[in-house]
């Protein structure tokens, strides 16, 4: 069955400082692999999505992720934090493209 | 104008009363599913339609029924509330035909059930 498990149920960082949110699946196929953004009072919009081919997928909003299938993680990551990323990220997993599979989200403090 | 829409957007009920939540989509896909989040766990999967015939059940669908009257609406009951049901819903549609692979969400409809 798959799983997903986000490391830090809150994480906190100054604006311009690196942003690095965890996130580790398990899948007994090849995954394909989603991170989403909740902004408050909104639903869920995709940041970006592994499917197949370049592991290092680059997203809307200057984030990026890498699927590293030898550690099973797709972890986001964003250079300089801007205070409008303030927001919960949920990763997501899903076998042959069909069901999702979240993780219990990450909220994301930017402190000026 | 939104591509999933979702009413209504917010409501409070009591236990024991039906309600239903309903969802549209302008996005031409044909698979629609609907999750609830609740704080520390996520969007969990409650029911799935891969087309108007194919209606599935998701990781909690106890307490929980769904109709898809067509292509386009897929709508979620709660026969009798409970005060657990009290979360935030979710509509989402995929397109098959590219895989199905994305979801596109609505914007959530917010329940209450006292």
């Amino acid at each position: 069955a798959q799983s997903v498990t986000q490391l830090g149920s809150h994480v906190s960082v100054s604006e311009g400082a690196l942003v690095l949110l965890r996130c580790n699946y398990s899948s007994s196929v090849p995954p394909y692999l989603f991170w989403y953004v909740q902004y408050p009072n909104q639903g869920l919009q995709l940041l970006l999505k592994y499917t197949t081919g370049a592991t290092l997928v680059k997203g809307i909003n200057g984030f990026e992720a890498e699927f590293k299938k030898s550690e099973t993680s797709f972890h986001l990551t964003k250079p300089s934090a801007h205070m409008s990323d303030a927001a919960e990220y949920f990763c997501a997993v899903s076998e042959y493209g069909n069901k999702l599979v979240f993780g219990a989200g990450t909220i994301l403090r930017v402190k000026s | 104008d939104a591509d999933v829409t979702q009413t209504p957007r917010n409501r409070i009920t009591k236990t024991g009363k039906r309600i239903m939540l309903e969802c549209s989509q302008t996005k031409g896909h044909d698979r629609m599913y609907w999750y609830r989040q609740d704080p520390g766990l996520g969007l969990r999967l409650i029911y799935y339609s891969f087309d108007v015939k194919d209606i599935n059940k998701g990781e909690i669908s106890d307490g929980y029924s769904v109709s898809r009257q067509a292509q386009a609406k897929f709508s979620l009951s709660l026969e009798s509330a409970i005060p657990n049901q009290t979360a935030l819903y979710f509509c989402a549609t995929s397109d098959s035909t590219s895989g199905g692979k994305t979801q596109y969400f609505g914007p959530g409809t917010r329940l209450l059930v006292l």
